[in-house]
């Protein structure tokens, strides 16, 4: 089944402690793009990658990396997080860029930072 | 990068039709597209149009595309408690911009 599988769904942490959101795709596509959502702000884009070792910065990078060191894994790595990145996270991929082609998403995964 | 503005929040009745409206800033969108968040998932894809049509007609749902002014809607006929839902609005330039997303709430 064609899918982008996020880990972990739900976290809580605190300030300050790294963690790494982990994303996976499984339809060999080249784009791969995350973004949080927050209430009334809708989806802003973090980062993307348009294929292996090509990542680019969003709107709203600040306080996140990323790598793409192979092509089905995108992990989203927060090194000191503060409550303001408490949010809810997509990862979506693409075959083509960004601008064009259906996003297939992740279910997302929730992260509250105390 | 591209504005894309749509309203918050919508409350039909079941039955009747919904229509999302959704605003963009940059004329050289060449594709735009609506999608469908339903509780406690991701997006999906639920329809798209080319720019160079002024409507696109798929089951229950209508898009129409005014580029004149920039204007882009999704009309649902028929509205079943299984719309309920956010309907985000999305437009390319060179990157995919999305609005702020629509609160759709269908009533009994």
């Amino acid at each position: 089944e064609a899918q982008v599988t996020q880990n972990p769904r739900y976290l809580i942490t605190v300030t300050g402690k790294k963690l790494t959101v982990t994303c996976s795709q499984n339809m060999n596509h080249e784009y791969m793009s995350w973004y949080r959502q927050d209430p009334g702000l809708g989806l802003r884009q973090i980062y993307y990658s348009m294929n292996v070792e090509v990542t680019d910065k969003g709107d709203v990078p600040e306080g996140y990396k990323v790598s793409r060191k192979e092509k089905r894994n995108f992990p989203l790595i927060l090194e000191s997080p503060s409550p303001n990145q408490t949010s809810l996270y997509f990862c979506a991929s693409s075959l083509g860029g960004g601008g064009t082609g259906e996003l297939f998403f992740g279910e997302g995964s929730r992260l509250t930072v105390l | 990068g591209e504005d894309v503005e749509q309203s918050l929040f919508l409350s039909v009745r079941e039955g009747d039709s919904s229509v999302i409206n959704c605003t963009y800033t940059d004329s050289s969108s060449t594709y735009l597209y609506w999608y469908k968040q339903e509780p406690g998932a991701g997006l999906q894809l639920l329809t798209y149009i080319f720019s160079n049509m002024d409507m696109k007609q798929d089951q229950r749902l209508t898009v129409l595309l005014n580029k004149k002014d920039k204007h882009l809607s999704l009309r649902i006929a028929d509205t079943q408690t299984g719309d309920s839902a956010i309907y985000f609005c999305a437009a390319n330039d060179y990157k995919l911009s999305f609005g702020a997303g629509t609160t759709v709430t269908v009533r009994a």
